[in-house]
């Protein structure tokens, strides 16, 4: 596609609910990442996809999150028994390489009530 | 871990104003990318600069890497230039980006 798309935009869930966040890379693009953004603060990383494989899940806060690429294009996020301090705006980015430039999406807004 | 300061915090200019904006980072980094998130969210990507100058219309970009600093430069600023500023940058084989807390400008038509 032209840009990175996210889907949902918006998502509101009850605590303890089970969420997933997808992510539709750029055509072509074989590194995928996820980042997670708190209201007034920078992006923090989450995990990375150089094609199918996960090379990095260090950012992930919990095991609760859970990222899979299965066939090196889109990618989902999911968490699992949401909770309050889940609530951020989840960007996913990606790269035609490694270390190359970031084309983000327009994130999805997760608000956990 | 490698630190990422930016500055001003905060700026406000009357449209048609210049304005510097500067990214200190703390050892030495892979590359370096300048942000612009807009106030609807959407984080555009401006500058993929390690070192060197790039300009792109009335935006331009500065890296001196032996400093360990980078500059963006905005001219002739439009209320459309409004958003959070962010220098983010890459060290080591993690491929992590460590961003800074950003710089928020307001242009004021």
């Amino acid at each position: 596609g032209a840009g990175v798309s996210q889907s949902p935009r918006y998502k509101v869930a009850k605590r303890g609910q089970d969420v997933a966040l997808r992510c539709d890379p750029i055509s072509g693009h074989v590194s995928l990442f996820w980042y997670q953004q708190a209201l007034g603060q920078g992006p923090e990383f989450l995990t990375y996809f150089q094609n199918e494989a996960q090379l990095d899940k260090s950012g992930l806060p919990s095991d609760r999150f859970f990222a899979e690429r299965p066939e090196g294009s889109v990618s989902t996020l999911k968490i699992q028994r949401t909770q309050q301090e889940d609530s951020a705006v989840y960007l996913c980015a990606s790269s035609p390489r490694l270390g190359g430039e970031l084309f983000f999406g327009e994130g999805s807004r997760l608000t956990v009530l | 871990g490698i630190q990422v300061e930016q500055s001003p915090p905060d700026l406000i200019l009357q449209e048609g104003a210049n304005s510097t904006l500067r990214c200190n980072f703390s050892d030495s980094v892979n590359n370096l990318q300048w942000f612009h998130q807009n106030p609807w969210g959407q984080l555009i990507n401006l500058f993929y600069i390690p070192s060197g100058t790039k300009q792109n219309g009335r935006l331009s970009a500065t890296t001196v890497a032996t400093e360990r600093y980078s500059l963006l430069y905005i001219s002739s600023s439009q209320t459309t230039d409004s958003g959070v500023y962010f220098c983010a940058v890459e060290r080591g084989s993690n491929y992590q980006l460590i961003w800074g807390a950003g710089t928020k400008l307001i242009i004021k038509p």
